[in-house]
């Protein structure tokens, strides 16, 4: 069956330096890709998108990669800061665009002052 | 603009006992998720509607758990009778259509004792 899952549970990171968060999915098929963070007492919140067709996208210090060759995604957050601890999901979202989000475990991000 | 309320947002009952979860999506979105967070693991799909109708119930775990979308707005999320591991955190989502955003509510704490 389809999963998306992560390498690391955890990654601490100090403050200031730039931290990547690594995602594996399974489903060749899969079109649609989501970063969400998940603050302590929050829903996931929407980080940044990247569709099959692109390699790269980026945000403000945020920047996605896909590569379809391996099935594999990673976010980059640069010049982390205090407000970036949290958990980081990935996500693939199905072939249509309005299906089920499959999540992956989610990787928890430490920011050291 | 209001966006994704879910009541209550801790809820602790006893085993054998009744809970529902409400969840009230974004005005005008059509489709409405459920997910389930369950001690620290990912976020598991539970079910998606379209309007009212149910599109996928794919990943409800089992005819104890029963979700409603009467008229199209807000849904609710019945589990009768709780067991010991239906504690975790339940998430609604909603989205106005495919390969959109799907937003997320700040969850409601289960935990049945």
């Amino acid at each position: 069956g389809e999963s998306v899952g992560l390498h690391l549970p955890t990654l601490s990171v100090q403050e200031g330096d730039n931290s990547i968060i690594n995602c594996a999915y399974s489903n060749s098929a899969s079109d649609y890709f989501i970063w969400y963070k998940q603050e302590s007492g929050k829903g996931p919140q929407f980080i940044i998108d990247i569709r099959s067709n692109m390699d790269k996208r980026q945000g403000q210090r945020v920047t996605v990669l896909l590569n379809k060759t391996v099935k594999h995604l990673s976010l980059q957050i640069a010049a982390t800061q205090p407000g970036d601890s949290a958990v980081y999901f990935c996500a693939e979202n199905g072939l249509f665009g309005n299906e089920k989000l499959t999540f992956g475990t989610g990787t928890r991000l430490t920011i050291i002052p | 603009e209001a966006g994704v309320t879910q009541f209550p947002s801790h809820s602790v009952i006893e085993k054998g006992q009744t809970v529902t979860l409400r969840c009230d999506p974004i005005s005008g979105h059509d489709n409405l998720y459920w997910y389930r967070r369950v001690m620290g693991k990912e976020i598991k799909f539970l079910l998606h509607f379209v309007k009212e109708s149910k599109q996928d119930e794919s990943g409800m775990p089992n005819n104890r758990f029963l979700a409603e979308r009467t008229g199209g707005t807000y849904s609710t999320l019945k589990v009768q009778p709780a067991e010991l591991e239906d504690s975790g955190v339940y998430f609604c989502a909603s989205r106005s259509g495919a390969n959109t955003e799907a937003f997320f509510g700040q969850g409601t704490r289960l935990t049945v004792v």
